[in-house]
This record gives C-alpha cells, sequence and structure tokens, in this order.
C-alpha cells in the first residue's frame, strides 16, 4: 500500500528565500508523480509532472526532483514571492493501483 | 475544450437530504476519478471508473454513496441520507490511460465540489 509522507508540514518564511519541500513514499513502482498547489477552499492546480524515466523537472522558479529508488521527491522553490503562499501536495501513481495517492501537504506562508 | 468541470460548486444541506455532484472530465479521457478532502487533509481516493465500468471502490465509500458513469462521459457522485461527517471537498478528476509516456496517466482535477451538511 502506497503511504506518503510531506516535510514539512507547515513553513512560515520571508519573502526571497529559496525553499526545499520534501515528499517519500513507500511504493518505487510507479508512473509518475506530480506537484499540485492548493489555495485555500480551492481545487487543485498542477506545478510538475515527472515521468519515472525523469530525474527532475523545471517550470519557471519550480524544479521537482525524482529519486524513485529511494522513493523521494523533492520540489525547490526559488526566490519564494507571498503569491506563492498555499499548501504544496506530492502524489505519485503507482502501476499496482492506478491511482495518485497524496500526502497531507506542506502548508506555505511566505511575509513581504 | 475548458478541463474538467464539476457543480454544482458549492452545496449546503441539512442533515438526512440527499445530494448529487457531476463531473464532466476532459473530453478524450477515458477514465474518472472521485477524491473527498477534509479540512487539513490531502485528497483520500474515492473511486475511479474506466469509460463505463467501475474499476475500484475505496473502503471510504460507504453504502450511501454511489457513483456512476453511463455512457463512459460525465459522471455523477449521489450521497444520500447525507450526515455531519459528509462535509467536504469532494474533487473530480479525469486521465487518459493510453498516449504514451508523456501523455498516460497524468490527471487533471477540476475545481472541486464543496458540501456542507448542516
Amino acid at each position: 500500500k502506497q503511504e506518503v509522507t510531506q516535510i514539512p508540514a507547515a513553513l512560515s518564511v520571508p519573502e526571497g528565500e529559496n525553499l526545499v519541500l520534501n515528499c517519500s513514499f513507500t511504493d518505487s513502482a510507479i508512473y509518475n508523480l506530480q506537484w499540485f498547489r492548493q489555495d485555500p477552499g480551492k481545487g487543485l492546480t498542477s506545478l510538475l509532472l515527472i515521468q519515472s524515466s525523469q530525474r527532475e523537472q523545471t517550470s519557471g522558479r519550480l524544479n521537482a526532483s525524482l529519486d524513485k529508488s529511494s522513493g523521494r521527491s523533492t520540489l525547490y522553490i526559488a526566490a519564494s514571492q507571498p503569491g506563492d503562499s498555499a499548501t504544496y501536495l506530492c502524489a505519485p501513481l503507482s502501476y499496482n493501483t492506478d491511482k495518485l495517492i497524496f500526502g497531507t501537504g506542506t502548508r506555505l506562508q511566505v511575509f513581504p | 475544450d475548458t478541463g474538467v468541470s464539476q457543480n454544482p460548486r458549492h452545496k449546503i444541506t441539512k442533515r438526512g437530504q440527499n445530494v448529487t455532484f457531476r463531473c464532466d472530465p476532459i473530453s478524450e479521457h477515458n477514465r474518472l476519478y472521485w477524491y473527498r478532502q477534509t479540512l487539513g487533509q490531502g485528497p483520500e481516493f474515492l473511486t475511479y471508473f474506466q469509460n463505463e465500468a467501475q474499476l475500484e471502490k475505496s473502503r471510504l465509500l460507504s453504502d450511501r454513496f454511489s457513483a456512476e458513469r453511463p455512457k463512459g462521459s460525465f459522471s455523477t457522485l449521489e450521497i444520500q441520507r447525507t450526515e455531519q461527517g459528509d462535509s467536504a471537498m469532494y474533487l473530480c478528476a479525469s486521465s487518459s490511460s493510453t498516449g504514451g509516456e508523456a501523455g498516460a496517466n497524468v490527471l487533471t482535477f477540476g475545481a472541486g465540489s464543496r458540501l456542507t451538511v448542516l
């Protein structure tokens, strides 16, 4: 059974800092892993998708890495801004189950 | 195609009433998923369809919950005799099971339907 853990659970930082959000998962037999952003009371916005054959993906100030063998993914946010404040969720898609399993997320607050 | 559409966006109901949510997936997607999310938690899987076939149901989906996808296009999620514990955001997502590594198994989520049971 896939289990996903995200550390830290919450993070509060001043604007401009470079951030590291961690995700670990127990079943490494995955198709891909997605990182999502969720604003309070809203749905999920996909940020980055990493296929199982890839090591990293980049979009603007965001970079996600994947180490499938160790069951880890990391989301890097460069030069954080107040608009980055949200909850960030990671979700691997397992071969065995064909569904995304989510962690509880990292709640990020970036203050001016 | 405007993505995954969910209706209604917000539903307030009294305990014991029935509610139904609708999800319209991306048209070329053959898979459709339902998730539930409560405050402070990540989304939890409820069920998913491939075309019109319901392939898996979570044990979270009690007998008061039923989901259908009659023609392999839109889906409905009905909750009968609602309870306060059903208050949550219900999220729908769709994907394609084909299309090679770049396109397959990439879930796109709708904006969600928030249920409040009084």
